[in-house]
C-alpha cells in the first residue's frame, strides 16, 4: 500500500480501548474543523465536522473536542477497532480558503 | 453515486520529463482542489478550481499547472519533472470548493515517482 507518513507520530493502543488524537491548528480565524482518516492506498476520508461556535460534537463511535482558547482539536474513538488503523489528519478552514492540513497521526491498533 | 475518480494509479517518470494527472470529480460538484502529498510536507494544497477558473493557487513553483474543463473534470500538469516532485497527488471535489459543508471528498491519488 501506500506509504502516507514515514515519520508521523504514532499512537498505539489496544483493541476495545478509547483513543484520542490530538491537533493544534494555527489560525485563530477559522470556523470550521474536520477529521479525515487515511487508509493505506486511499485518500483521506471525511470522519466529523465541527464548527467555531460548538466545543463538542459527537459521531458514531467518534467525539471531536474543540478548545478555541488554546487552538486545539482532539478526536476521541470509542472502543477502537483494528479496521480504526489509519492516518488521521485535522483540517482546517481559515475563511474562503482552502483547508489547511495537519502533519498527521498514525494510529496503530493491537489485536 | 460515483466518487471522485484519478488516473492514472500509478506512474513513474524520469527527471526532465512532464507529466498530466486527471481528475474526474463527483456528479454535480463544480470544485477541485489538488493537493500534493508527501512523507515529511503532509498535505501541501496546489490548486483550486471552480467553474473553469482558478480560484486559488498553493505556493508552488510555476512546473505546475492545472486546468479544469466545462464538465468538471480537471487535470494537473508538471512540467521538467525532478526528483522532489515524487509524491502523491490528490483530488478533492466539492460542491462549492474551499472546504466548506463537509469539506471535500477526496480521490484514492496519483502515486507518482521520478527516476
Amino acid at each position: 500500500g501506500e506509504s502516507v507518513g514515514l515519520h508521523l507520530p504514532t499512537l498505539s493502543v489496544q483493541e476495545g480501548d478509547n483513543s484520542i488524537i490530538n491537533c493544534a491548528y494555527s489560525n485563530s480565524a477559522s470556523d470550521y474543523f474536520i477529521w479525515y482518516k487515511q487508509e493505506s492506498g486511499k485518500g483521506p476520508q471525511f470522519i466529523i465536522d465541527i464548527r467555531s461556535n460548538m466545543d463538542k460534537r459527537q459521531g458514531q463511535r467518534v467525539t471531536v473536542l474543540l478548545n478555541k482558547t488554546v487552538k486545539h482539536l482532539s478526536l476521541q474513538i470509542a472502543a477502537t477497532q483494528p479496521g480504526d488503523s489509519a492516518v488521521y489528519f485535522c483540517a482546517e478552514n481559515p475563511g474562503n480558503t482552502p483547508l489547511v492540513f495537519g502533519k498527521g497521526t498514525r494510529l496503530s491498533v493491537i489485536a | 453515486k460515483a466518487g471522485v475518480t484519478q488516473t492514472p494509479r500509478y506512474l513513474i517518470k524520469t527527471r526532465g520529463q512532464q507529466v498530466t494527472l486527471s481528475c474526474s470529480p463527483i456528479s454535480g460538484h463544480r470544485s477541485v482542489s489538488w493537493y500534493q502529498q508527501t512523507p515529511g510536507q503532509g498535505l501541501q494544497f496546489l490548486f483550486e478550481y471552480f467553474s473553469e477558473t482558478q480560484r486559488n493557487k498553493g505556493n508552488f513553483p510555476g512546473r505546475f499547472s492545472g486546468r479544469q474543463f466545462s464538465n468538471s473534470r480537471s487535470e494537473m500538469n508538471v512540467s521538467t519533472l525532478e526528483l522532489g516532485d515524487s509524491a502523491l497527488y490528490l483530488c478533492a471535489s466539492s460542491f462549492s470548493g474551499t472546504g466548506g459543508a463537509r469539506g471535500y471528498t477526496f480521490g484514492s491519488g496519483t502515486r507518482l515517482t521520478v527516476v
